[in-house]
């Protein structure tokens, strides 16, 4: 049962259109990240906040903005989409200082921009 | 600086077969180390784990044992199944907790 939740799971959109992913999170942690994943399998992080107002650039270059204004939620903008932009984002969180714990991941969301 | 290194894959067995998938790490200090499996349009879902020197971590037949003399966490499965099929990440949590370091992943696919 998951305990963070990404909306929407697929997403077609035409260029240009602003889009906003959801990630949220009931755990109470207070470390978040958003990873983008390419066809070829491999995490590339883009945006992570360690709390409620702070958020920084991961470290692959992205297009993309963040927010933390609430613990349990980290929404990702993308103002303008292009079909670069077409991947799976996966969300997730972890406490912190979280050694022995790992990450709790979202399902992630299909973004393909036409 | 701290990477994770894993077996390219993808990998392709037969059902009941033994599998291995290595992994190698460089870190500094004493980092905690995770297996991840991700099945077909999904996120990734934590494994196993292990956190010192000589742990074994273990679930649903899988395991891996952190071996600080070689830096290495590789997973193995004495029987794969077809449900097996998935791709798996090895991963690396600093000391502090706060970066973790994923490898490139290894796709699996386990055929009947």
């Amino acid at each position: 049962e998951a305990d963070i939740y990404q909306t929407p799971r697929y997403l077609v959109i035409g260029t240009g259109k602003k889009i906003t992913l959801e990630c949220s999170q009931t755990m109470g942690h207070d470390k978040m990240y958003w990873y983008q994943q390419d066809p070829g399998m491999e995490l590339h992080l883009i945006h992570y906040s360690y709390g409620v107002n702070s958020t920084e650039k991961g470290d692959l270059s992205s297009e993309s903005t963040v927010s933390r204004i609430r613990t349990e939620h980290f929404p990702l903008t993308l103002e303008s989409a292009r079909p670069s932009h077409t991947s799976q984002y996966l969300c997730a969180s972890s406490e912190f200082g979280s050694l022995a714990y790992g990450y709790t991941f979202g399902s992630g969301t299909r973004l393909t921009v036409v | 600086g701290n990477s994770v290194t894993q077996m390219e894959g993808p990998v392709t067995l037969s059902e009941e077969a033994f599998l291995t998938i290595n992994c190698t790490y460089t870190a500094t200090g004493y980092p905690s180390l995770f297996w991840y499996v991700q099945y077909p349009g999904e996120g990734l879902q934590l494994l196993l784990k292990a956190t010192k020197a000589d742990d074994k971590g273990s679930n649903k037949g899988f395991e891996a044992t952190y071996r600080k003399e070689t830096t290495s966490f590789h997973l193995e499965k004495g029987s794969v199944q077809v449900s097996d099929s998935a791709v798996y990440f090895c991963a690396l949590s600093d000391q502090s907790g706060n970066q973790f370091y994923f490898g490139t992943g290894t796709s699996l696919t386990v055929i009947p």
